[in-house]
C-alpha cells in the first residue's frame, strides 16, 4: 500500500460544485501539503501544514480551503469548483528536519466541466 | 521569492546516450536544498537526486548526477547510458534550510519540468 494516499485518483465534476481531495499518510511525518500541477507551470503550493494546528496558505490559495483532520489526515477542499482548477493536484508530506525532501501520493486528477 | 527556471520544456535522447537538463534558481540564501524529481507517465512524483548547497561535490546515484554550480546558482542533471524508462517529465526543486525562515521556510519550489523523451 502506498506511504501518501488521495483520493479519488480521478474526477470530473460541474462547475460550481463542492469538491473535497482527501489525503492520508502513513509515514508518521508532521508536514503535509497540497500542491497543484498545471502543464508549463510546474507544481505550485496551495496549502501546507506543519501539524495538526498549524495551516498555512501557500502561494495559489485563492478558492481552496484546507483541514488537517489528524496528523495523518490532510484535506483539500474547492467550496465552488469553476473550469481553471481543472489540474493535477498532489498530496505530499515531509518529515521536516534533514534535507526535507517531499514525499508524494499519487495524484488526483479533478476535471471542472 | 526563491524562484525556480528550467529553460528547455522538451527534450530528447537516444537509448544509451547521455542527456543534460538544465535548472537555474534565484535565492539570496547560501545554504539550501536542490532535488530533481521524475513524473513518468503513472504521474507519481519519483525523488532522483539530492544535493546540499553545503557540500562541494557533486551529487551521483548510479546513472544520474548533477552539475551544481553555486556561484552561477545552476543545478543541472546528467543522465548516462539513458534507458527508455528514462522517458519522463522531470522538475528541479528548491528549499530554503530549517533554519532560515522567511517565506521559503519548510517548502519546495518547482520548476516548470522538462519533458525527456527517449528514442530507441
Amino acid at each position: 500500500d502506498a506511504d501518501v494516499t488521495q483520493t479519488p485518483r480521478n474526477r470530473i465534476t460541474k462547475t460550481g460544485k463542492r469538491i473535497m481531495l482527501e489525503c492520508s499518510q502513513t509515514k508518521g511525518h508532521d508536514r503535509m501539503y497540497w500542491y497543484r500541477q498545471d502543464p508549463g507551470l510546474g507544481l505550485r503550493l496551495i496549502y501546507y501544514s506543519f501539524d495538526v494546528k498549524d495551516i498555512n496558505k501557500g502561494e495559489i490559495s485563492d478558492g481552496y480551503s484546507v483541514s488537517r483532520q489528524a496528523q495523518a489526515k490532510f484535506s483539500l477542499s474547492l467550496e465552488s469548483a469553476i473550469p481553471n482548477q481543472t489540474a493535477l493536484y498532489f498530496c505530499a508530506t515531509s518529515p521536516g528536519m534533514g534535507t526535507g525532501e517531499l514525499f508524494f501520493g499519487e495524484g488526483s486528477r479533478l476535471t471542472v466541466l | 521569492a526563491q524562484t525556480v527556471t528550467q529553460s528547455q520544456p522538451e527534450m530528447s535522447v537516444q537509448e544509451a546516450e547521455t542527456v543534460t537538463l538544465s535548472c537555474t534558481y534565484d535565492t539570496s540564501e547560501s545554504d539550501y536544498y536542490l532535488f530533481w524529481y521524475k513524473q513518468p507517465p503513472s504521474r507519481q512524483m519519483i525523488l532522483v537526486i539530492r544535493q546540499e548547497a553545503y557540500k562541494q561535490q557533486n551529487a551521483t546515484e548510479n546513472r544520474f548526477s548533477v552539475n551544481f554550480q553555486k556561484a552561477a546558482k545552476s543545478f543541472s542533471l546528467k543522465i548516462s547510458d539513458s534507458q527508455l524508462g528514462d522517458a519522463a517529465m522531470y522538475f528541479c526543486a528548491y528549499r530554503s534550510p530549517e533554519y532560515a525562515g522567511g517565506t521559503s521556510y519548510g517548502k519546495l519550489t518547482f520548476g516548470q519540468g522538462t519533458i525527456l523523451t527517449v528514442h530507441p
